[in-house]
């Protein structure tokens, strides 16, 4: 098993720009989640879908982030336009449901500058 | 709260038992779980214990879960250097996928 792949793993990208981070979770995994880590703030949950359908994006920060799964293999995560505050490891986790254990990606370093 | 908190630090000698700590809030979760995260990578799931169990061992993976104070801990036992990272501690919340992590536990092993 591959498990769960992201890319790009780096991405620097200028103040502005339209960054794209995509995820491909482990196959037959019903849950998908996405995730940003900073020194400052930790571990926070953006968006998870269950089934390609979103259940809960509170965590989004704002209107300039956006997250789709169009089919059971494949999420992006969008950052339109994107700001040196969104400067993050971004990681992508699936889920089988079982028991709700999550299986992390290797995570997309994101700088804006 | 809505926190699930633990410590931020433990350093321990080659050798020792680690014991990490955490408490979490809800008493409906169904499942608590420990990740380990080494720099430059993604978390790791070590183990979960389900909430009606009191303790549960996997290899030199020791937790133990007190439900009346919402604590949990994990040991581990005969720590090597290769256990230098960081542990987060994480409830899935309303039974469901929501999951709640913790800060992390930075932890520190000297030769």
């Amino acid at each position: 098993d591959a498990g769960v792949i992201q890319s790009p793993r780096h991405e620097v990208t200028e103040m502005g720009q339209e960054v794209t981070l995509r995820c491909k979770p482990i196959s037959g995994h019903n849950s998908l989640f996405w995730y940003r880590q900073t020194m400052m703030r930790g571990l926070e949950l953006l968006i998870y879908f269950n089934n390609n359908v979103p259940i809960d994006d509170s965590g989004m920060p704002e209107d300039r982030f956006s997250a789709k799964m169009p089919n059971a293999s494949f999420s992006t995560l969008k950052i339109q336009p994107s700001e040196p505050r969104d400067s993050a490891v971004y990681f992508c986790a699936s889920s089988p449901g079982r028991s709700y254990e999550q299986y992390f990606g290797p995570g997309t370093r994101l700088t804006v500058t | 709260g809505e926190d699930v908190e633990q410590s931020l630090f433990l350093s321990v000698r080659e050798g020792d038992s680690s014991v990490i700590n955490c408490t979490y809030t809800d008493s409906s979760s169904t499942y608590l779980y420990w990740y380990k995260q080494e720099p430059g990578a993604g978390l790791q799931l070590l183990t979960y214990i389900f909430s009606n169990m009191d303790m549960k061992q996997d290899q030199r993976l020791t937790v133990l879960l007190n439900k009346k104070d919402k604590h949990l801990s994990l040991r581990i036992a005969d720590t090597q250097t290769g256990d230098s990272a960081i542990y987060f501690c994480a409830e899935s919340r309303g039974g469901g996928f929501k999951t709640i992590f913790g800060a992390g536990t930075r932890l520190f092993v000297k030769a």
